[in-house]
Formats: structure tokens, C-alpha cells, sequence
């Protein structure tokens, strides 16, 4: 079973607000990506990461930011959250060597911004 | 860009029932993943495929590598009720390098 956490898992906000989604993994690895899922659809990769201070944008523009001080947190930012963001947002990992491209997701953040 | 394309889009079966779907591209890949989503959470990998051909279980599931590299496909035997989700398809091309691409999903639902 795969150790990634994300937490909250549900936030309703006001538009405007900072917020900051939180991933983290006890799994030691190097790659970490976050993906945008609306309910029933697709996943877009919006961030990912090939370890500590690497961070590249996905396929999906976001304006959101992310970080990586350290392997086993990969913390998303949104400055000024607004209704166009209100989506499930997942977080995932995946080792560097051996099954590199086999991706553990966490149970996501379901955010709404009204 | 590289897409997946995934049939059906939908399904709804009859407990006990048999269940095929598959993943279709335009384009070559090296690795296959299948994975099942269950509302409200994160997907869960199911099954990894990396040789064209590679046919792979694990239980009641069972995946296949097609031959033109092009393809894949999942089956499932004696559907139960807490197969219900959507299962997503995803894989990686020589181009793609470190990203992994995801189908649109097929969505199954089970009749008790």
C-alpha cells in the first residue's frame, strides 16, 4: 500500500484566499507530480518534480506554484484562488529507478472557491 | 500530442459477468498502467505492462501488453459490486520521457 498523504482533503474558500495543498511521502521517492482531475474526468498534469529543488510545469498551464525543499513534501500553492480552480487536485510519486514510471497517488484535495 | 483513447466510455454489467475495455493510441508506447479510481479518492495502480505481448494478473484482473505497442487491454472475471469505479489506462512513449499520459477513463458499474 502506498504512503502518500494529502491533506485537506475537502477546503471550501472564499475567492482570493491563499491557500496551500499539502502532499507528502514516507516512500523515499525522487519524482512527484500533482495532477488536476474535474469529477469523472481526465487527469492533467499540472506540476512534477525530479527531486529536491527541481520543479518543471506539466502539460496543463496552472497558476498555481509549487516547491521541493525536501523529498518527501511537494507543498502546491495558489496565491489568489479563484471559482475557475474549484477542482480535485491529487498528488503522486513515483521511484527513479526500478518501476519509475508506476505512480502512487494520495486521496487527493477536493477544493471549492466560491 | 500523444492521446489515449479508451472503450467504453461507460458500462453497466450484471453482477458475475465478464468485463473487457481496452486503450487505444496513434502512438508507440513502452509502458502500459491500469489503474481503478473509486469516487473521491486517488487512482490505485492495478497493473503494470512493459514488454509488447506481456500478459499480467492479479486476481480477478488481467492486462495485456498488445503486439503493435499500440494498445492494451484489461479484462475482468465475475464482476463484483466493489468493482464499480473508473478505470483509467495510462502509459508512457519514447517521447513522453519522464510523464505518464492517462486515458479518459471507462466507467463501470455493476448491477447486484
Amino acid at each position: 500500500e502506498a504512503d502518500i498523504y494529502q491533506t485537506p482533503r475537502y477546503l471550501v474558500i472564499g475567492t482570493g484566499k491563499k491557500i496551500t495543498l499539502e502532499c507528502s511521502q514516507t516512500m523515499g521517492h525522487d519524482k512527484m507530480y500533482w495532477y488536476q482531475q474535474d469529477p469523472g474526468m481526465e487527469l492533467h498534469l499540472i506540476h512534477y518534480s525530479y527531486g529536491v529543488n527541481s520543479t518543471e510545469k506539466g502539460d496543463l498551464s496552472s497558476e498555481s506554484t509549487v516547491s521541493r525543499i525536501r523529498t518527501e513534501h511537494f507543498p502546491l500553492t495558489l496565491e489568489s484562488a479563484r471559482p475557475s480552480h474549484t477542482s480535485q487536485y491529487l498528488c503522486a510519486s513515483s521511484p527513479t529507478r526500478d518501476r519509475a514510471y508506476e505512480q502512487y497517488f494520495g486521496p487527493g484535495t477536493r477544493l471549492t472557491v466560491t | 500530442g500523444q492521446q489515449l483513447n479508451q472503450s467504453p466510455q461507460s458500462m453497466f454489467i450484471q453482477e458475475g459477468e465478464d468485463v473487457s475495455m481496452n486503450c487505444t493510441s496513434s502512438s508507440i508506447f513502452n509502458t502500459w498502467l491500469w489503474y481503478k479510481q473509486d469516487p473521491g479518492e486517488g487512482p490505485v495502480l492495478l497493473i503494470a505492462l512493459y514488454k509488447a505481448g506481456e500478459l499480467t494478473s492479479n486476481g480477478r484482473l488481467t492486462a495485456q501488453f498488445g503486439i503493435t505497442r499500440k494498445d492494451s487491454f484489461l479484462n475482468i472475471s465475475a464482476s463484483i459490486p466493489s468493482d464499480v469505479g473508473i478505470y483509467f489506462c495510462a502509459g508512457r512513449t519514447k517521447t513522453s520521457y519522464d510523464k505518464v499520459i492517462f486515458g479518459p477513463g471507462t466507467s463501470l458499474s455493476v448491477i447486484p
